[in-house]
């Protein structure tokens, strides 16, 4: 089936620092990646879509400048959040649909971003 | 505006007896339905999905939920919940674009 590996699973950072997190389709090809943030016993809420070969698309509320997104590839996107503080300390997970027609939202294991 | 309501935060069972997570949506046009499961620190899994045909879905684990057009719901359902099943469990509708709204959540918690 479709997998998608996510990495790190944990990272701490010093506020002020970057973090990169990657997405990888392992067997398809991923044109979309969909990134969500989740805070403790909350939800997961949309941040932004990337889309291999031309600029992510950010939901309202989302800073783009705070949060880049890069779809470098169609098995690969990133997300680097820049100048990490303490409220950015959150769980990220990534989700992309199958390329082969089929909807199987197929999510990633998740991040756990720490800003100490 | 698109939605989804799970009214029950927290949910505790006996182990061996029957389960429903309730879940309702609201949305524009024909919805694409999804439950899935997360452990503390993990990732989301799959449970059932719904797009078109029978209206009752079978899942993974033991699990099935019924699609109802006229109450705009989704419930979850398993007859005989196991210890292991305890976890939060998402309600997310969704359109062929790929983008998903989740609901808020609902924590299973089952009791020896």
């Amino acid at each position: 089936g479709a997998v998608v590996s996510q990495h790190p699973s944990r990272v701490i950072c010093k506020s002020g620092t970057s973090v990169k997190i990657e997405c990888r389709s392992l067997d398809f090809q991923a044109t979309t990646m969909f990134w969500y943030r989740q805070f403790p016993k909350q939800s997961l809420m949309l941040m932004a879509t990337s889309n291999e070969g031309s600029k992510a698309t950010y939901e309202q509320g989302v800073e783009k400048d705070k949060f880049l997104i890069n779809h470098a590839s169609l098995t690969l996107s990133t997300l680097t959040v820049t100048s990490a503080h303490p409220e950015d300390s959150s769980f990220y997970i990534c989700s992309a649909p199958p390329d082969r027609g089929l909807i199987g939202y197929t999510f990633g294991s998740g991040t756990r971003l720490t800003v100490v | 505006a698109q939605s989804v309501t799970q009214p029950d935060i927290h949910i505790t069972v006996s182990e061996g007896a029957s389960l429903e997570l309730r879940c309702n949506y609201s949305y524009g046009a024909t919805p694409y339905l999804f439950w899935y499961v997360q452990s503390p620190g993990q990732g989301l899994q799959l449970l059932l999905k719904y797009f078109s045909g029978d209206t009752l879905v079978q899942g993974i684990k033991g699990f099935e939920a019924e699609f109802k057009r006229s109450q705009s719901s989704f419930n979850l359902r398993k007859p005989s919940v196991h210890w292991s099943d305890a976890a939060e469990y998402f309600c997310a509708v969704g359109n062929q674009g790929g983008k998903l709204i989740f609901g808020q959540g609902t924590e299973l918690s089952v009791k020896p």
